[in-house]
């Protein structure tokens, strides 16, 4: 079965600069990789994916991850923070592959602050 | 527009007392799933379902049932509601292909407090 790990439950910056979320999984299987954000009130809402292919995805607002199969990373980042990237960051893996999968596993989740 | 609708957004109720959220998705999807969302747990699944008439349990499906009588729906009943089952509820859906599932979409969410 697949996991996920999210280091740091709360993560602050100051506008402009640069935010580092950090997502581990465990797969034993090539994994699908998403980041999602949630803002205060709403839904999740999908911000980049990696399936298969270039490793380094980029995503809405700015944002991009690279999948990192020897350090089974798919860290999130952004060179400059912006006052609406407020929100909370949820990692989550899927399993790829020739069969239906059922089992999307999300992390923890991250808060974001960002500081004027 | 393509969307899942979750109803209600909002929820109190008593201890016991049965009660239905519901789901719909329009993008014609196969796959459907439950997740709770609860502080430093992140989300987890408490039921899915693959395609109509097809359901299977998740991590924490105690104290739930689900149907799939159709394919854009996808209730969430809680039959006897507890205090512990307060917490933010999530329906999500997703196209299921030969090569695992792509991104899910999310509902807005139904916060449920039980007293």
């Amino acid at each position: 079965a697949q996991s996920v790990t999210q280091l740091g439950s709360h993560v602050s910056v100051s506008e402009g600069a640069l935010v580092l979320l950090r997502c581990n999984y465990s797969s034993s299987v090539p994994p699908y990789l998403f980041w999602y954000v949630q803002y205060p009130n709403q839904g999740l809402q999908l911000l980049l994916k990696y399936t298969t292919g270039a490793t380094l995805v980029k995503g809405i607002n700015g944002f991009e991850a690279e999948f990192k199969k020897s350090e089974t990373s798919f860290h999130l980042t952004k060179p400059s923070a912006h006052m609406s990237d407020a929100a909370e960051y949820f990692c989550a893996v899927t399993r790829a592959g020739l069969y239906n999968n059922n089992d999307m596993r999300f992390g923890a989740g991250t808060r974001l602050t960002v500081k004027p | 527009e393509a969307q899942v609708t979750q109803n209600p957004r909002y929820l109190i109720t008593v201890t016991g007392k049965k009660l239905t959220v519901t789901c719909s998705q329009n993008m014609n999807h196969e796959y459907m799933s439950w997740y709770r969302q609860d502080p430093g747990l992140g989300l987890r699944q408490i039921y899915y379902s693959m395609n109509v008439e097809v359901t299977d349990k998740g991590d924490v499906p105690e104290g739930y049932k689900v149907s799939r009588k159709e394919k854009r729906n996808f209730p969430l009943i809680l039959e006897s509601p507890s205090p512990n089952q307060t917490s933010l509820y999530f329906c999500a859906s997703s196209l299921s292909t030969g090569y695992g599932n792509t991104e899910a979409f999310f509902g807005q969410g139904t916060r449920l407090t039980v007293v």
